[in-house]
């Protein structure tokens, strides 16, 4: 089935620890987007990438990098997790960067201790 | 700087009708979304409004008035299933998504 798969479900990590969340999408779309979602705020963007090989940050892109060597995986690496990173992760992707509807992932839960 | 708007939470009653708004104000209009996000789970795409007016899909209707910077998703005889939470988000100038909180819609019998 189509869709973008996330990695992993949950995760709980000690302060100071790196961490990669995975994401690969198999629909071939350009766009594709990490987001965190926090209680009481909206989805923030962290970082982008309109296509393979190139990435933008978003609102919130400190404390966080990001690859995209190919079309079909952007991992999100956290290099040194900090208990304000505790949140869920969403992988998200789009077939442009006009207006096309947002495809996500199942999300990753990470908890920073 | 740039808003979105919406109700943290509505309740309703099986069967019935309820609107949910989003205002906005952002740099730019390239269109309108609405996802829908049951609990623990990923959004989902609803709809999409560029233009003003009405776009109707089954139950669920999404209207649009840029001169206001107003939307609205109506859900007409709500089932137990679409108690979630409704996200409006506006794509700006810079084709970037602004999101809104969201709004948690509970559905009671």
């Amino acid at each position: 089935i189509a869709g973008i798969t996330q990695a992993p479900t949950s995760q709980i990590l000690a302060a100071g620890r790196r961490m990669t969340l995975r994401c690969t999408q198999d629909m071939r779309h350009n766009a594709m987007y990490w987001y965190r979602q926090d209680l009481g705020l909206g989805l923030r963007l962290i970082h982008y990438s309109n296509t393979a090989g190139t990435t933008g940050k978003g609102e919130v892109p400190d404390g966080y990098s990001v690859s995209r060597a190919n079309t079909d995986d952007f991992p999100l690496t956290l290099a040194s997790a900090v208990p304000s990173q505790t949140s869920v992760y969403f992988c998200a992707s789009s077939d442009s960067t006009g207006n096309s509807p947002l495809h996500f992932g199942n999300g990753t839960r990470l908890t920073v201790t | 700087g740039q808003n979105i708007d919406q109700p943290t939470e509505m309740t309703a009653t099986e069967g019935a009708i309820v609107q949910i708004n989003c205002t906005y104000q952002t740099s730019g209009f390239n269109g309108l979304f609405w996802y829908q996000q049951h609990a623990g789970e990923a959004p989902t795409f609803l709809s999409y409004n560029v233009l003003d007016g009405l776009e109707e899909k089954g139950r669920f209707s999404s209207f649009l008035s840029r001169s206001k910077g107003y939307s609205y998703l109506l859900l007409k005889e709500l089932q137990m299933k679409d108690s979630a939470s409704y996200l409006c988000a506006v794509m700006d100038s810079n084709y970037q998504l602004i999101w809104g909180a969201g709004t948690k819609l509970i559905i009671k019998p």
